[in-house]
């Protein structure tokens, strides 16, 4: 298996709700990364996950909590969004530095 | 804050032709400069990790060159076809031992039959 896979490919939500974005992968790669991309923009860093811990947060807001329950799952939990937060978030993995990153294809989120 | 641009942010091209884009990025602190290749609607697929200045990568009609001592990397796409049509991210990773990616906003290629 050489694919990460995210799902759900689209989301809506209400400014109240509370919903999660996974991101799964069996490659064996010891990274996994959520980036966000707005509409023509380059797609940005949120999160580095190493080894299943944290190992960077872009100053995100906490509106967006990450989860990295095992080595071949993670998660992002989003609770009060704003319609700002409408955006591309992609995810990642990489087996070590120095080498490419295999991505998703993404979760479109609304935010209504 | 690392400053990553690429230029022409689109380009339309005969099929056929030769073409090529540019990625310019910082001269310090260089690891690596990543190639992707986003076709609308699928993931980013990478195409070339360069780290070596003057290293000069290629698979199939795609090849990419690297000058790290003046910042900036080029991508040729040889004898354009339809399915080359795509936006192609550049991604510098700097040697701060993060494995963070910046990326730029791109070129989109739009080949015309």
């Amino acid at each position: 298996d050489t694919e990460v896979t995210q799902t759900p490919k689209h989301l809506v939500m209400g400014m109240t709700n509370k919903k999660s974005l996974k991101c799964e992968q069996h490659m064996g790669h010891r990274a996994m990364y959520w980036y966000k991309q707005k509409a023509k923009k380059p797609p940005e860093l949120m999160f580095v996950y190493s080894y299943e811990k944290l190992s960077i947060n872009e100053s995100v807001p906490s509106r967006f909590s990450p989860e990295c329950p095992n080595s071949s799952l993670l998660n992002l939990h989003l609770h009060a969004l704003q319609p700002e937060d409408s955006a591309l978030y992609l995810c990642a993995s990489s087996h070590t530095t120095g080498l490419g990153y295999t991505f998703g294809s993404g979760t479109r989120l609304t935010v209504v | 804050i690392l400053n990553v641009e690429q230029s022409p942010q689109s380009l339309h091209v005969q099929e056929g032709d030769s073409t090529n884009f540019t990625c310019s990025f910082p001269s310090s602190n260089f690891y690596a400069l990543h190639w992707y290749r986003w076709e609308t609607a699928k993931s980013p697929e990478a195409l070339f990790v360069m780290t070596l200045n003057g290293d000069e990568k290629k698979k199939g009609r795609i090849s990419a060159t690297l000058n790290t001592k003046e910042g900036y990397s080029y991508l040729y796409i040889k004898g354009s076809q339809p399915e080359d049509s795509a936006t192609y991210l550049c991604a510098f990773e700097a040697n701060f031992g993060n494995e963070k990616l910046t990326f730029g906003t791109g070129t989109r290629l739009t080949i015309i039959p």
